[in-house]
């Protein structure tokens, strides 16, 4: 069974940096070619902030940068600000002949 | 600006059906693959299913396929998802996306809740 597993909750104080790590628990899970984050606040849509590991949308903030190592894919926010307070998703393919998409379980971001 | 609005959720029995909608706007609906994505009360985003770009070529997850149907009109740039057989744990937000390799653009989303 292919799953993207994330932290449940990661936290910091405002102009501090934190990552949020997203690690595939299967091989099978496309190859992680393909990983975009969204960032989601409460009762509001997701909203893409990462695509194809390292790419901002335009209009996302620079603070908001993505890389992956291996099976992992991290989230790094620099610079915390409290609007940035939000779950956090990460999201890939799971290869195979249906391509099933694939989301992490999500991290809430406190920041203190 | 691309736009994505969602319709038709309801407060549907167990075994029931319903039909969503989206609508979508700011782009050529025709081009892009499709996404339905839900989200139960407090809990992480759920894959549901994708479509390509003539509606030939549908995708589900294992939780939903062959009760649930992915089809689109692309004259009438709608995306639909008909739901059959409702079960209790479908209760949830449903999302349309739009895809680009992955959902990059969601609509505001539209609950279904299944209850007796």
């Amino acid at each position: 069974q292919s799953a993207l597993t994330q932290p449940a909750s990661v936290s910091g104080s405002p102009g501090q940096s934190i990552t949020i790590s997203c690690t595939a628990t299967s091989s099978g899970v496309g190859g992680f070619t393909y990983v975009s984050w969204y960032q989601q606040h409460p009762g509001k849509a997701p909203k893409l902030i990462i695509f194809d590991v390292t790419n901002r949308p335009s209009g996302v903030s620079y603070r908001f940068s993505g890389s992956k190592s291996g099976n992992t894919a991290s989230l790094t926010i620099s610079g915390l600000q409290a609007e940035d307070e939000a779950d956090y998703y990460c999201c890939s393919y799971i290869s195979g002949s249906n391509l099933h998409v694939l989301f992490g379980g999500g991290t809430k971001l406190t920041v203190l | 600006e691309v736009l994505l609005v969602e319709s038709g959720g309801a407060l549907v029995q167990p075994g029931g059906s319903v039909r969503l909608s989206c609508a979508a706007s700011g782009f050529t609906f025709s081009s892009y693959w499709m996404h339905w994505v839900r989200q139960s009360p407090g809990k992480g985003l759920v894959w549901v299913s994708r479509i390509n770009r003539d509606g030939r070529g549908t995708t589900y997850a294992d939780s939903v396929k062959g009760r649930f149907t992915i089809s689109r009109d692309n004259a009438k740039n709608t995306l639909y998802l008909q739901m059959t057989s409702l079960r209790a744990e479908d209760t949830a937000v449903y999302y349309c996306a739009r895809d680009q390799g992955l959902p990059d653009y969601w609509g505001q989303g539209t609950l279904v809740a299944v209850s007796s």
